[in-house]
């Protein structure tokens, strides 16, 4: 089945770092991905890994990925106020994505 | 690269009008686009998928009556509103992306289109 699952609410500290986890159900997906979205706009791609990776690390992002538990997690490093968004982890199915419910990340001074 | 622009970015029509929303791919050439309703604080829903030159595959629940999708160009799609009322009302987002991308299937998205029927 597609299930892809997250925790809706995250808030740090600025400076901290930010741990956001997603949880997906079918094994077969090749790509999963992070995107961000601030109020009223779109979604922003910000990273993206391949299924035979486990790790992948782009400045102060990185994407950890443990196929056997079906867990994928971005840890932001010195999360600012500007990281403040929603989070959505996606895994890409067929040709569709399949979106977590996005996780709140609230980052205060 | 890979920018995607909708329009308009916001619209308020009364009920019983058709409202046309367009989504551009401005520096590449989109095989797939894909029309999104999301709903305040909740996930993006799909509605529908489209590629150049054929018709849009809809899923299950979304009336291709309703819901008029074109995709005529590699740059460009609409999603035609028709008859719309109340609860049509939400934020509409496009993506698209291409064939033969190095990271597979993925999707760029457009700043989406907010809709408010009176």
């Amino acid at each position: 089945g597609e299930d892809v699952e997250q925790s809706l609410f995250l808030s740090v500290r600025e400076g901290d770092s930010s741990v956001i986890n997603c949880t997906y159900t079918d094994s077969s997906s090749t790509y999963l991905y992070w995107y961000k979205q601030e109020p009223g706009a779109g979604l922003q791609l910000l990273t993206y890994i391949f299924s035979n990776m486990d790790m992948k690390q782009d400045q102060r992002l990185t994407v950890l990925l443990n196929k056997k538990d079906k867990h994928l997690s971005l840890r932001i490093a010195d999360t600012q106020t500007g990281d403040s968004a929603i989070y959505f982890c996606a895994e890409s199915l067929g040709g569709k994505l399949i979106f977590g419910q996005g996780t709140e990340l609230s980052v205060k001074p | 690269g890979a920018v995607v622009s909708q329009h308009p970015s916001w619209v308020i029509c009364k009920s019983g009008t058709s409202v046309k929303i367009e989504c551009r791919s401005l520096d590449f050439q989109a095989t797939t686009m894909f029309w999104y309703r999301q709903f305040p604080k909740q996930s993006l829903m799909l509605m529908a998928t489209s590629n150049e030159g054929s018709k849009a595959t809809y899923e299950q629940g979304v009336e291709k009556d309703k819901f008029l999708i074109n995709h005529a160009s590699l740059t460009l799609s609409t999603l035609t509103v028709t008859s719309a009322h109340p609860e049509d009302s939400s934020f509409y987002i496009c993506s698209a992306s291409w064939e033969g991308a190095f990271q597979g299937e993925t999707q760029y998205f457009g700043p989406g289109t907010r809709l408010l029927v009176l």
